[in-house]
């Protein structure tokens, strides 16, 4: 199984500031890697996938990259509503796997 | 737009069952991969299980390999899991998404196995 470790745990901003999410898969999964933002009460809602590519709706303050082993979600300037929590998920090789989660908390 | 709407959770005793259903719309149902995955009171988010727009192929997380089983009705435009041997650390709250990757997911189910 592909464990992916995130971080850090917690991240501490302000409003209009700069964060910068990592993730790292104890093996290569290509680019077969995504992101997803969680709410409290809300299910998971999908950000990147296949490392960079934004999803249907997703503001360009997104963005990711990496590939293999090493990925990271960049939100260029942080708005109210992006404080979550978020997780990345690989899909290289069953099963599929998720990080333990980046808590995005405002300072 | 596309919707997904679980529904068939609830208290259920250790070694009992249940059997989960989602109901697809918005989207043309038979073409999609769909999941189910899961998430225990404030832990991170566990895959469960897969399976293929026809039904043909079908992964499980090896945590529930053996009791549960997925399938679905692609005339219905459902997802369903059925549950056996459930045990306390099954409880959780089961989302189905469509996938791949999960791009759409329902509001959610919840599980509580417990005596």
């Amino acid at each position: 199984e592909i464990v992916l470790t995130q971080s850090p745990a917690t991240l501490s901003l302000s409003p209009g500031e700069r964060a910068t999410l990592s993730c790292r898969a104890s093996q290569s999964v290509s680019s077969y890697l995504a992101w997803y933002q969680q709410k409290p009460g809300q299910a998971p809602r999908l950000l990147i996938y296949d490392a960079s590519n934004r999803a249907t709706g997703i503001p360009a303050r997104f963005s990711g990259s990496g590939s293999g082993t090493d990925f990271t979600l960049t939100i260029s300037s942080l708005e109210p509503e992006d404080f979550a929590v978020y997780y990345c998920q690989q899909r290289s090789n069953w099963p599929s796997t998720f990080g333990q989660g980046t808590r995005l908390e405002i300072k | 737009q596309v919707q997904l709407v679980e529904s068939g959770g609830g208290l259920v005793k250790p070694g009992g069952s249940l059997r989960l259903s989602c109901a697809a719309s918005g989207f043309t149902f038979s073409d999609y991969y769909m999941s189910w995955i899961r998430q225990a009171p404030g832990k991170g988010l566990e895959w469960v299980s897969y399976i293929s727009s026809s039904g043909s192929t079908i992964y499980y997380a090896d945590s529930v390999k053996g009791r549960f089983t997925i399938s679905r009705d692609n005339a219905k435009n459902s997802l369903y899991l059925q549950m056996n041997s459930l045990r306390a650390e099954d409880t959780a709250v089961y989302y189905c998404a469509r996938d791949s990757p999960p791009d759409y997911w329902g509001q959610g189910t919840l599980v509580t196995v417990s005596s």
